[in-house]
């Protein structure tokens, strides 16, 4: 099956650092790829939206100069936490999605998240 | 997309069927029924996904009502391995979209 792989697995650091978190489509390529974020014991919420070769599409109340997105290719997505705080620890989880040539109905298939610890 | 609705928590014996139930009443004609599964910790599994008809695979069988505004996954002999956070997604079919909204699921507790 279509494999997602997401780098780091985990990451602490001090306040202020940026953190990039990679996300790459092993077998397949992929024009868009997802970003979500997870607080303890609440769901996934969709920060934005990651299209190859243009500029992520940001979901309302995300700040797009806080978390930068890169799609540079169609099978690597990134995104860089900017100086970041306390607030901004959370688990970050990436997907991708096999598109094109009939696969429109195709599921997202997840990264095994990123849990990003701010001290 | 269309919104979902799930209950909040179900029990199942380990060994029985697992029935979990997803309402989805404003579905429109193009927008497929996706079925997550989250583990403690870990990223969202895909298990099984369906337009109209019934489906199945190895992991799980997907009943999609006639109106398609109901749906039920059904994992037929539940594991221990099985307890899960479960999403129910409805998500538009387009190659250059196809967000999902995340609701907050169903808790699955498979008990021995």
């Amino acid at each position: 099956g279509a494999v997602v792989s997401q780098h780091p697995s985990w990451v602490i650091c001090k306040s202020g650092t940026s953190v990039k978190i990679e996300c790459r489509s092993l077998d397949f390529q992929a024009t868009t790829m997802f970003w979500y974020r997870q607080f303890p014991k609440q769901s996934l919420m969709l920060m934005a939206t990651s299209n190859e070769g243009s500029k992520a599409t940001y979901e309302q109340g995300v700040e797009k100069d806080k978390f930068l997105i890169n799609h540079a290719s169609l099978t690597l997505s990134t995104l860089t936490v900017t100086s970041a705080h306390p607030e901004d620890s959370s688990f970050y989880i990436c997907s991708a999605k096999r598109q094109g040539g009939g696969y429109s109905n195709q599921p997202q298939h997840f990264g095994d998240g990123t849990r990003l610890s701010i001290l | 997309d269309a919104k979902t609705t799930q209950p909040t928590s179900m029990d199942c014996a380990e060994g029985r069927a697992a029935n979990l139930p997803c309402n989805h009443s404003t579905i429109s004609g193009n927008e497929y029924v996706y079925w997550y599964r989250q583990i403690h910790s870990q990223g969202p599994q895909y298990i099984i996904h369906g337009l109209k008809n019934n489906e199945t695979n190895e992991m799980a069988s997907l009943i999609i009502t006639e109106d398609r505004k109901s749906s039920t996954l059904i994992l037929p002999h539940a594991t221990l391995r099985d307890t899960a956070v479960y999403y129910c997604i409805v998500s538009r079919r387009d190659t250059n979209a196809g967000k999902s909204t995340f609701g907050d699921g169903t808790t699955l507790t498979v008990k021995p």
